[in-house]
This record gives C-alpha cells, sequence and structure tokens, in this order.
C-alpha cells in the first residue's frame, strides 16, 4: 500500500504475556519512528531508526521495551511482561531522508492489558 | 528540542479563518517550527512546516514572527472535518539529519457549525 501500515489494529491481552506490534513503512523511507499515545495525551516518543539502527531509543520505558528493524524496512516492537500500565495506541511512523522531513504516521495499533 | 506553549482548546465557527497560536520563544537558530494535526482515532498528520518566512500550501498558512519566538498556523476556511488537536513542534535539524519529533499536548479545536 502506499502509506505506513500497522498491524495487528487491536491487540488484547492478558498481563504478563509477550506482544510484538508490526509496522510496515513507506517503501523507500529509511527513518522509523516508534510513538505510544495514552488518551488525552499527545504521542510519546519512544524509538527511532535510521536504516537498520536505533539512532535514538531514549524514550524506551524500561527493558521490557524492544524494537528491531533488521533489514531497514519493517519494524517490530516487542513488549515482555505486559503491565496494565501498557495499554495504549502504539503509533509508528516514517519519513523519507531528503525533503521537509515530515513524518507519516500509520493508524496505531491499540494494546489493551487486562 | 525548545518546548512550544499552546492553548489547551479553541473554537471557531465553521467557514471562518481558524488562527491557531503556538509560542517557542527558546527556539534556536536551526530549529523548524511542524504542525501537525490528529483527527479523532487516527494517526497525526504532517501540515506545514517553516524556518522563518511564512509558508503556505493548500492545507494552511504558517505564520512565523520575525524574532521566531512564535508562530500562528491559519486555517483559512475551517470546516467541520478540521475539528482536532493541533500540535506545534520545534524541530533541529543538523549535518546529521533531523532530530526526533516530540509531540506536547496540542490545541483541541473545535469547529462549530
Amino acid at each position: 500500500g502506499a502509506g505506513v501500515s500497522q498491524t495487528p489494529s487491536n491487540k488484547v491481552t492478558e498481563k504478563g504475556k509477550y506482544v510484538e506490534l508490526r509496522c510496515d513503512p513507506i517503501s523507500g523511507h529509511t527513518a522509523l519512528y516508534w510513538y505510544r499515545q495514552s488518551l488525552g495525551q499527545g504521542p510519546e516518543f519512544l524509538i527511532y531508526f535510521q536504516g537498520t539502527g536505533a539512532a535514538d531509543d531514549s524514550g524506551l520505558p524500561n527493558d521490557r521495551f524492544f524494537a528491531v528493524r533488521p533489514e531497514g524496512s519493517v519494524s517490530t516492537l516487542k513488549i515482555q511482561r505486559t503491565e496494565r500500565g501498557d495499554s495504549a495506541v502504539y503509533l509508528c511512523a516514517s519519513s523519507q531522508p531528503l525533503g521537509g522531513g515530515e513524518l507519516f504516521f500509520g493508524e496505531g495499533s491499540r494494546l489493551t492489558v487486562l | 528540542d525548545a518546548k512550544t506553549t499552546q492553548p489547551t482548546s479553541m473554537d471557531c465557527a465553521e467557514g471562518r479563518a481558524a488562527n491557531l497560536p503556538c509560542n517557542h520563544s527558546t527556539i534556536s537558530g536551526n530549529e523548524y517550527v511542524y504542525w501537525y494535526r490528529q483527527i479523532h482515532s487516527q494517526g497525526p498528520q504532517y501540515i506545514i512546516h517553516g524556518l522563518k518566512n511564512n509558508e503556505t500550501n493548500e492545507m494552511a498558512s504558517l505564520i512565523i514572527t520575525e524574532d521566531r519566538k512564535s508562530s500562528t498556523l491559519i486555517l483559512p476556511h475551517a470546516t467541520l472535518r478540521d475539528t482536532a488537536v493541533y500540535y506545534c513542534i520545534v524541530r533541529g535539524r543538523g549535518s546529521g539529519g533531523y532530530q526526533k519529533v516530540t509531540f506536547g499536548t496540542g490545541t483541541k479545536l473545535q469547529v462549530i457549525p
């Protein structure tokens, strides 16, 4: 597709379980970002990839959160031992290396931890 | 990244211009002003950005003061579909590329019929 694709769109899991969220960026976009958004708040930065490497992972809240982008395209956000406080919408965005640097966002993955 | 200050909420009558202010008094010389908006249950959408000159595109106009300490996003003829949260962001750009985009809480714009 032409836009950023995120799967699943909704995920309900139980406390303590492991979760993977996938992001398929726009073709040719080398930069990829993960954000999470709680109700009534602005998106909170988690991690930013430039190609395969994490250029800035300062937003990851703790070591239960990990993200990979092994081939410089699709990225997976991994959350171990989920907690109820992890419930949020997880947003992915990508941008091209040149131009205005604007981010193109996906529709998000809504995670609910029971 | 420099911090921004925006009003929490604003109303605008349908068909009128919506003027959304943003203060960024600590902006530095290599930082751009970006605006995004987020319609309910969707991902944020890029609107416009600028450095020091006023900018216009098909969605909006961006007016940046001469001292660059504040800016205004103008939607010339607001429609009901413009109801959204609008985020003003300052973002640096160096030789290594762009800095991360840091969102605040934004301005919730309600367009009234």
